[in-house]
């Protein structure tokens, strides 16, 4: 496609489940990001990653969330032992290099119940 | 950590009026953005800004960079019904470590009235 995508686009948890959401960059993009938006906030950088490797992860707010990024392009964010403070939309982000253009994805929105 | 204070939170108009909004910082950026979001939506970028004084315009957009390097305003002309949304400042930090990471405002609701 054309644009960032992103997988599921709504996904209803129970707490303490482990949820795996879903990023694809635009085709040859190197850089990707993921945020975070709260209801009614703005958006809360987690981790970025240029190709493989992740230079920033300083976002990521407990060692229950973990991302990894394969093959220089699909990312997956993990979140485990989910708690209802993760309820949010997690968007992701990708850039034709770290300082370019961010293009967001739809999101994901997720609901811990 | 590091916080964008964006005002006003909200606003109600009429079509037809100007709208302005802005953003400061206690820190020093290096780039401005200023994006709109529509619900279900991801973020899309407006207008960016890479030079402290730039002023630049996209239509019925302008936006400018202040000279300090600590704030930055984003005004509509002319407002339409389209215009509805919701307007995020972002910015990079001068200095910093990673280029990816963009600070985000509170972001503005902007509600327009026929």
């Amino acid at each position: 496609g054309a644009g960032v995508s992103q997988s599921p686009s709504n996904k209803v948890t129970e707490k303490g489940k482990d949820v795996e959401l879903r990023c694809d960059p635009i085709s040859g993009h190197t850089a990707l990001y993921w945020y975070r938006q709260s209801l009614g906030q703005g958006l809360e950088f987690l981790i970025y990653f240029q190709g493989n490797s992740a230079p920033d992860k300083s976002g990521l707010p407990s060692d229950r969330f973990s991302a990894e990024r394969t093959g220089g392009s699909v990312s997956t964010l993990t979140i485990q032992r989910t708690q209802q403070e993760d309820s949010a939309v997690y968007l992701c982000a990708s850039s034709l290099g770290g300082a370019g253009t961010q293009y967001f994805g739809p999101g994901t929105r997720l609901l811990v119940l | 950590g590091q916080q964008l204070n964006q005002s006003p939170q909200s606003m109600f108009i009429q079509e037809g009026e100007d709208v302005s909004m802005n953003c400061t910082s206690s820190s020093i950026f290096n780039t401005w953005l200023w994006y709109k979001q529509e619900p279900g939506e991801g973020p899309v970028l407006l207008i960016a800004l890479y030079k402290a004084g730039e002023l630049t315009s996209n239509g019925r957009l302008t936006a400018q960079f202040g000279i300090t390097r600590k704030d930055s305003f984003l005004n509509i002309s002319a407002s339409i019904p389209s215009d509805v949304g919701i307007y995020f400042c972002a910015g990079r930090l001068a200095g910093g470590t990673s280029y990816g990471k963009l600070t985000f405002g509170q972001g503005t609701i902007l509600t327009v009235h026929p």
